[in-house]
């Protein structure tokens, strides 16, 4: 079972550059989140999405996008990289609506930001 | 804003004896879970507990909440070393069906031989 699969693992950016995280899941989950993780400070909601061709923004939207054209995928776009995105960022997924809402998480994406 | 606080931010314990973290949030919720994450690695379910439960037991967890006090508490019984983690709780709101989760800070649990 994949499950939820992020990539890539690791990234170094120079500051302007802009990347794609990549996020797909295989156990067709409505409901598809972009975390961000940084020390002493938990998780925090960038983007989610309900379904195929809606999205929404989260706790820290600024500085990116996303899109979901396809159930499968949820890709995070930086569109100008900036140090204060260094972080970790997690994507999750999970069936939408009542009592079925446990979050299936990916590895991780460690990006660096110079 | 973190809609969950955890407390203690870390716990230090021998194998066998349990752990009790405690989670307080702000608003009200649809359900409350309780995740895991081990060094340098996404995140895992626990357990999830709903807004009208008040107790739930998962093998060696127990999760209670009191939605008048907006708490929650993880009890981890004879801890072994490999409970060793953070553990985190999230709130999932009532709007969205519960599937919008906020993440508390997180306890580092350390379990030494």
């Amino acid at each position: 079972n994949a499950g939820v699969t992020q990539t890539p693992k690791f990234q170094v950016l120079k500051t302007g550059q802009s990347m794609t995280l990549q996020c797909a899941q295989d156990m067709n989950h409505e409901y598809m989140s972009w975390y961000r993780q940084d020390p002493g400070m938990g998780l925090r909601l960038i983007h989610y999405s309900v379904g195929a061709g809606i999205t929404d923004q989260g706790e820290v939207p600024n500085g990116y996008n996303v899109s979901r054209s396809t159930t499968e995928d949820f890709p995070l776009r930086l569109l100008s990289a900036a140090p204060s995105q260094t972080s970790v960022y997690f994507c999750a997924s999970s069936y939408a609506g009542q009592g079925l809402t446990e979050a299936f998480f990916g590895q991780g994406t460690r990006l660096t930001v110079v | 804003s973190q809609q969950g606080e955890e407390d203690p931010q870390a716990l230090s314990i021998q194998e066998g004896e349990n752990a009790t973290m405690n989670c307080s949030y702000k608003t009200s919720i649809n359900n409350l879970q309780w995740y895991r994450q081990n060094s340098g690695r996404g995140l895992v379910h626990l357990i999830l507990i709903r807004s009208n439960e008040r107790e739930k037991h998962s093998g060696r967890l127990r999760v209670t909440l009191d939605t008048s006090k907006k708490s929650s508490s993880l009890l981890i019984t004879a801890s072994r070393a490999a409970d060793t983690a953070s553990y985190f709780c999230a709130t999932a709101a009532i709007k969205g069906g519960g599937n919008k989760l906020t993440f508390g800070t997180g306890t580092q649990l350390k379990v030494e031989l």
